[in-house]
């Protein structure tokens, strides 16, 4: 089955610094990929996905690349601000395995004011 | 996006028991999924769960120990049995919208406690 690792697991910034977590998946067939922000004891939240043909994906400060060649996928998060402190998790799924999502381990993100 | 409520929201339990936690979507989805998630960690699939059939389980998973309904397209529940101190975790469902039936959103999960 599908293994999805994500590095790093923690990382600290400065305000107004970005951010960049990465990912790599093992099964090459897997094409969607999102990833999600949870809050400390609130739900995962979608803040953006990608899928298998599309390379690059932005919405405002938060982008995805997608490198379908090398399995692997990053999360980029520019001018950083406190409220973007939370635990990101990238996932990957395959329509023919029904779409469910394998996630990877988790990246707690802490912003310094 | 769709509206998924779970409840109870959290529940303490004495081992041995069972607890069943029900998860409701407020528009249709083709796929509705149980997730577990262990204190600091990442969420693990339990199951999909299949409208009017069997759910799937995902290995080290058993319909015993988690077994799983899903009478309807917006409504699901599982039953974590006979409790042990290591089901202590929150329990997640989530749902896919059946336009764009790959983005899943998530319940509020459902926080369990067995002493």
């Amino acid at each position: 089955g599908e293994n999805v690792e994500q590095h790093p697991s923690t990382l600290s910034v400065q305000e107004g610094d970005s951010a960049v977590i990465k990912c790599t998946y093992s099964d090459s067939a897997s094409n969607y990929f999102p990833w999600y922000k949870q809050e400390l004891g609130k739900r995962p939240q979608l803040i953006i996905d990608i899928r298998s043909n599309v390379g690059e994906k932005k919405d405002q400060r938060i982008a995805v690349t997608l490198n379908k060649t090398a399995k692997h996928f990053s999360l980029h998060i520019t001018e950083t601000q406190p409220e973007d402190s939370a635990v990101y998790f990238c996932a990957a799924s395959l329509e023919a395995a029904g779409n469910k999502l394998t996630f990877g381990g988790g990246t707690r993100v802490l912003v310094k004011p | 996006s769709a509206v998924i409520s779970q409840k109870p929201s959290r529940d303490i339990c004495q081992r041995g028991t069972s607890l069943t936690i029900q998860c409701q979507v407020d528009s249709q989805v083709t796929m509705m999924f149980w997730y577990r998630q262990q204190p600091g960690q990442s969420l693990t699939l339990i199951a999909t769960a299949n409208q009017g059939s069997e759910a799937t389980y995902e290995s080290g998973f058993v319909i015993d120990k988690f077994p799983i309904s899903r009478p309807n397209l917006t409504f699901s529940t599982l039953t974590v049995s006979n409790m042990s101190p290591e089901d202590s975790s929150i329990y997640l469902c989530s749902g896919g919208l059946a336009g764009g039936r790959e983005t899943q959103y998530f319940g509020p999960g459902t926080r369990l406690l067995v002493l």
